[in-house]
């Protein structure tokens, strides 16, 4: 009930393409939704992150949707760029009630635009 | 100024050595964390400290002991070493424990051999 999964396991797009990661998790306790991005060699970073209060949250060419009911959310990137060429995460916590906040990640999604 | 650096970048080690690993942030968080990536890239979460204060310990081998002698450090000593320790091990930090952002450092590449 801890888990994350994440689909696909990788992913190629072209450039200017939309690349679309899901998630879903079974723990009805989850409120804190983020995604990271990680490039070889660095540590992951915080790419956007969603509330269970809304459904939408997008920041530039990044957007979470969430659905609550069927408990599942996904990261869309427009316009995708070589630069965009990374890991991504999601991830899941709950926090309150005997949780810790902890994160629970999924498995991750190797991305690939190309040029 | 990195906002959270570990020490150091790689460890090169042989079976049964005993090895640290140390973190600092400077961004005046109060949670610090330490997670394992394994070669598939999946990161598990092993400790966190808040305030000093011993939150989470997950299921780790008790040859594995974190130590925060204050909230801006958090450093990982590994007994005993095995060559299923080879991983990245990550520092993170978080404002206060709850739901926020993570903050990660570069990692440190182990390899046991």
């Amino acid at each position: 009930q801890q888990q994350v999964k994440q689909s696909p396991q990788s992913l190629i797009v072209q450039k200017g393409g939309i690349s679309i990661i899901n998630c879903a998790y079974e723990n009805t306790a989850f409120d804190y939704f983020p995604w990271y991005q990680q490039f070889p060699g660095k540590g992951p970073a915080l790419l956007i992150a969603i509330r269970p209060d809304v459904s939408e949250k997008k920041e530039g060419r990044f957007t979470i949707s969430f659905n609550k009911s069927a408990k599942q959310f996904s990261l869309h990137i427009m316009d995708s760029q070589p630069g965009d060429s990374a890991t991504y995460f999601c991830a899941a916590s709950a926090y309150g009630s005997g949780n810790t906040g902890k994160l629970i990640f999924g498995q991750g999604t190797t991305l690939q635009v190309k040029p | 100024d990195t906002a959270v650096s570990q020490t150091p970048k790689y460890l090169v080690t042989q079976m049964g050595n005993d090895k640290s690993i140390k973190c600092e942030q400077n961004l005046g968080h109060d949670t610090m964390y330490w997670y394992k990536q394994d070669s598939k890239k999946f990161l598990k979460i092993m400790f966190s400290y808040n305030n000093k204060e011993l939150i989470i310990n997950e299921t780790v081998p008790n040859r594995f002991s974190p130590k925060s002698p204050d909230k801006a450090h958090l450093n990982l000593h590994i007994n005993s070493l095995e060559l299923g320790d080879s991983a990245v091990y990550f520092c993170a930090s978080s404002r206060q424990l709850g739901n926020y952002g993570y903050t990660f450092g570069s990692g440190t590449r182990l390899t046991v051999v």
